[in-house]
């Protein structure tokens, strides 16, 4: 088993729609979790980070975490072209600094 | 400076040749990260200090890899007789610490040929 895992892709999601993405992870151990957006060619930008059990909002984003499930996901409301590009699930080593990060998901909104 | 700065942008070297790759963290951020992006896939976990002290260097994927940051915040990763396997996107992240979120540089592209 893979130690993160998110949704295959590519995801495609109409502008406007909720965009769903989805991550798994093996390490019980885990405190802190990211999500971040990579464009093409592009370093990794930090969009959402949650730390405990439940859902946590900002803006068009939530982010929701189950650590009894091990799951974490993101969702992106009112969709737009802007949106699309690879979203990296980053969840810490054991509750160390590093992280581990999952393949990514790469979405597309369509106009 | 506002973010993290990694220089050169582009690299490229001919195998066997060493490269040294330079990262300059966000001010006043004790932690920095190195990572290796393959085409396609995440980043992967290279190494990462605390202020000078390299706490953790199991991600460096041979004695060939190298990483420094003595005097606590610029950071340099060097790679000696380089392979074409190296190739790849570095990536350096700082952060202050204490599970707080890491910000990202532009990351350095290195090209073995």
């Amino acid at each position: 088993q893979k130690e993160v895992e998110q949704n295959s892709g590519p995801l495609s999601v109409p502008e406007g729609a909720i965009a769903s993405l989805n991550c798994t992870y093996s390490d019980r151990g885990s405190q802190s979790f990211f999500w971040y957006r990579q464009y093409s060619g592009k370093s990794p930008e930090l969009i959402m980070s949650i730390y405990s059990n439940g859902d946590k909002e900002d803006g068009r984003f939530t982010a929701q975490l189950n650590k009894a499930s091990q799951y974490v996901s993101l969702l992106i409301r009112d969709s737009q072209p802007s949106d699309s590009a690879t979203y990296l699930c980053a969840p810490d080593i054991g509750g160390a600094q590093k992280l581990v990060f999952g393949q990514g998901t790469r979405l597309t909104i369509n106009p | 400076g506002a973010g993290v700065s990694q220089s050169p942008r582009y690299k490229v070297a001919k195998r066997g040749q060493d490269v040294a790759l330079r990262c300059d963290p966000i001010s006043g951020h004790v932690s920095l990260f190195w990572y290796q992006q393959a085409l396609g896939q995440g980043p992967e976990f290279l190494t990462y200090f605390q202020n000078e002290a390299q706490l953790d260097k199991s991600g460096l994927p041979s004695d060939r890899f190298f990483a420094e940051r003595p005097e606590g915040s610029v950071s340099t990763l060097k790679i000696q007789r380089t392979q074409q396997e190296d190739s790849a996107v570095y990536l350096c992240a700082s952060s202050p610490g204490g599970g707080q979120p890491q910000h990202f540089g532009d990351g350095t592209r290195l090209s073995i040929l």
